[in-house]
């Protein structure tokens, strides 16, 4: 069984830093392409980061872009987003998740890990 | 960014309807659409992928179609476990880019 859980969420105040993890077990991790979703409280989802099997390639939206990292240990089959430089509107829950056989962001997701950003 | 507009953003239903809820492509994504459900308090789960594909364990009441710009999710025979929140995804552009949601709620 696929299973994806993440930690490291928290309070934390606007200009710290925090690093979010996430172990996956139930699969070859480093088969598949992963990725972080997150969704501000009542809000809708967005996509923060991809990262290939490999490690060798990432992506980031413009509005983390150059704050946050996306990496990945394949002999732990752990995920990782260092987030530098929070600011309020980084709040959300965030989703840690694997790309299907077909490709695709989303065809396991964990339980996710709040990330409150204030003072 | 590819913006996805969802359509109707709720609806009041009830068991044992049919439901047809839309997507609608700001350019066109060919068939790389996903659409997901989401219970309150509980992660996103993957329905449809590929635009018409059936997602392994997902009950035959769900229907995806579409390409190109517009999409449409039809659930048949509506059950109570269905009451949630439905995203569609694109990723046929970077960013990958999702819908704002439409909302089932019971009549």
């Amino acid at each position: 069984e696929v299973q994806l859980v993440e930690s490291g969420g928290g309070l934390v105040q606007p200009g710290r830093s925090l690093r979010l993890s996430c172990v996956a077990s139930g699969f070859t991790f480093n088969n598949y392409w992963m990725t972080w979703i997150r969704q501000a409280p009542g809000k809708g989802l967005e996509w923060v980061a991809s990262i290939s099997n490999t490690g060798g390639r990432s992506y980031y939206p413009d509005s983390v872009k150059g704050r946050f990292t996306i990496s990945r240990d394949n002999a732990k089959s752990t995920l990782y987003l260092q987030m530098n430089s929070l600011r309020s509107e980084d709040t959300a829950t965030y989703y840690c998740t694997r790309a299907g056989v077909y490709g695709g962001y989303g065809a396991y997701w964990g339980q996710g890990t709040l990330v409150t950003v204030s003072s | 960014n590819t913006v996805l507009t969802q359509s109707p953003t709720s609806m009041l239903i009830s068991v044992g309807d049919r439901v047809t809820m839309n997507c609608k492509a700001s350019q066109n994504v060919g068939t790389n659409v996903d659409w997901y459900r989401q219970k309150t308090g509980q992660s996103p789960k993957l329905l449809i992928y590929g635009a018409s594909n059936r997602y392994t364990g997902v009950p035959n009441r769900f229907t995806g179609s579409g390409s190109g710009t517009d999409f449409t999710l039809t659930i048949s025979n509506m059950q109570a476990e269905d009451l949630a929140v439905y995203y569609c995804l694109q990723y046929n552009y970077n960013p990958p880019t999702f819908g704002t949601g439409t909302k089932l709620e019971l009549k």
